[in-house]
């Protein structure tokens, strides 16, 4: 069957391994997810987005799932790189409140 | 590129006081977005804007107001400073439409109030 990924504050990984961040939301209304980035000393950065009438978008090295059945959201990064180390947050969007929610997020560590 | 900058990296400043800051966009961006950071809180809406002169509140406004006179321009004002307003302050644009927008965050201001 189909697992569905824990939501972790903290997530540790080898360079050049792939890493999965994960992210529950919280309104089945929500019709849009972004994916964000934050560096020590920025604010966040816009990654990859994805709409509910999709559930899966690639970029470039990045991969965002989307599963509306579990309200579930994920970003996989393939081959992380040391400058991947940063914390991620997902955010959800209802199209009537026109305002984004973000979820806790989550700081990737990348060791050489 | 878009560009966010918000007025001052740092900012210290006094119980009582009255303390603006400073958003600017240069993308015309329709609606902008005042947040607060908190380690374990994470991001947190003060106010938004959809259009020039309006406003609407967000989750925590308590404390806070904000003015838009240009499109381009949001301010967010503590109207007196107190220490549990001590926080990373970030600002962020989006394109209004027919379908929801990313946003783009400036670098933020750390405010100290002591």
């Amino acid at each position: 069957g189909e697992s569905v990924g824990l939501h972790l504050p903290t997530l540790s990984v080898q360079e050049g391994d792939n890493s999965i961040i994960n992210c529950a939301y919280s309104n089945s209304a929500s019709d849009y997810f972004i994916w964000y980035k934050q560096e020590s000393g920025k604010g966040p950065q816009f990654i990859i987005d994805i709409r509910s009438n999709m559930d899966k978008r690639q970029g470039q090295r990045v991969t965002v799932l989307l599963n509306k059945t579990v309200k579930h959201l994920s970003l996989q990064i393939a081959a992380t790189q040391p400058g991947d180390s940063a914390v991620y947050f997902c955010a959800e969007n209802n199209t009537n409140a026109g305002k984004s929610t973000f979820g806790d997020g989550t700081t990737l560590t990348v060791k050489p | 590129d878009v560009k966010v900058t918000q007025s001052s990296r740092y900012l210290v400043k006094r119980t009582g006081e009255k303390v603006f800051l400073e958003c600017v966009q240069d993308m015309d961006h329709e609606n902008m977005f005042w947040y607060r950071q908190d380690p374990g809180l994470g991001l947190r809406l003060i106010y938004f804007s959809y259009d020039v002169k309006m406003k609407e509140k967000g989750d925590i406004p308590e404390g806070y107001s904000v003015s838009r006179e240009k499109k381009e321009r949001f301010s967010l004002i503590l109207e007196s400073a107190s220490t549990n307003q001590t926080s990373m302050y970030l600002c962020a644009s989006s394109l209004s439409g027919a379908y929801n927008q990313p946003q783009h965050f400036g670098d933020g201001t750390r405010l100290s109030i002591l």
